[in-house]
């Protein structure tokens, strides 16, 4: 069975920073593109990022570019997602998806990003 | 960019209706690379329909996906009560990888 448990998310401050992650099992890691997304509370999805099975090949929304950093370690069967500078917009649910190419087939249940003072 | 914009926001229907939900796209996604979501309070989105009309594993044969190039639609053949919920659209030819802001199909 596919799972995708995600973890790290917690209450930061604006400016602060913060990692979450993915665990995967069930399926051949090394061979799924990984994407976060994002849902604020009471409100829809927005894409966040997607990293290539590989690692070599990395795609981010604009809002997030220079700010989020998503990695992997194949070996691990891990994903990252490496959050700085966080804003209070950032707050959020945030889904590790997982699929052949950019196709999202399947989603963990996620993890609370809060940005606040 | 490509922006997809689902229409209506609400809908309230029957159990037993037809619901026809449409997703359409500023610019033509690429191999109709879109994909249909529902999703219930309290969960992750469940995805229905992949390449915009092929039904995911376990999908009833109630829920239908059409459309090419900028227009898509949903539908629900008859409505069941498990089926109220929120139906998001998806691209997945392009990125940014991005979402419709949603149809919320309510109970009449």
């Amino acid at each position: 069975e596919v799972q995708l448990v995600e973890s790290g998310g917690a209450l930061v401050q604006p400016g602060g920073s913060l990692r979450l992650s993915c665990a995967a099992s069930g399926f051949t890691f090394s061979t799924f593109w990984i994407q976060w997304v994002r849902q604020a509370p009471g409100k829809g999805l927005e894409w966040v990022a997607i990293i290539k099975n590989d690692g070599r090949e990395t795609h981010y929304v604009d809002s997030v570019k220079g700010r989020f950093t998503i990695s992997r370690d194949n070996a691990k069967n891990s994903l990252t997602l490496q959050m700085n500078s966080l804003r209070v917009e950032d707050t959020a649910l945030y889904y590790c998806v997982a699929g052949v190419g950019w196709r999202p087939d399947y989603w963990g249940q996620g993890t609370l990003v809060t940005v606040s003072s | 960019e490509i922006v997809l914009t689902q229409s209506p926001g609400t809908l309230s229907l029957s159990p037993g209706e037809r619901a026809s939900l449409s997703c359409r796209a500023s610019q033509s996604v690429g191999n109709n690379y879109l994909v249909w979501y529902q999703q219930k309070p309290g969960q992750a989105p469940r995805p229905l329909i992949y390449g915009a009309s092929s039904r995911a594993a376990g999908i009833p044969d109630r829920f239908s996906g059409s459309g090419s190039g900028t227009d898509f639609t949903l539908t629900i053949s008859r409505l069941e009560p498990e089926d109220f919920a929120v139906y998001y659209c998806q691209q997945y030819a392009s990125p940014p990888l991005t979402f419709g802001g949603g149809t919320k199909v309510e109970s009449k």
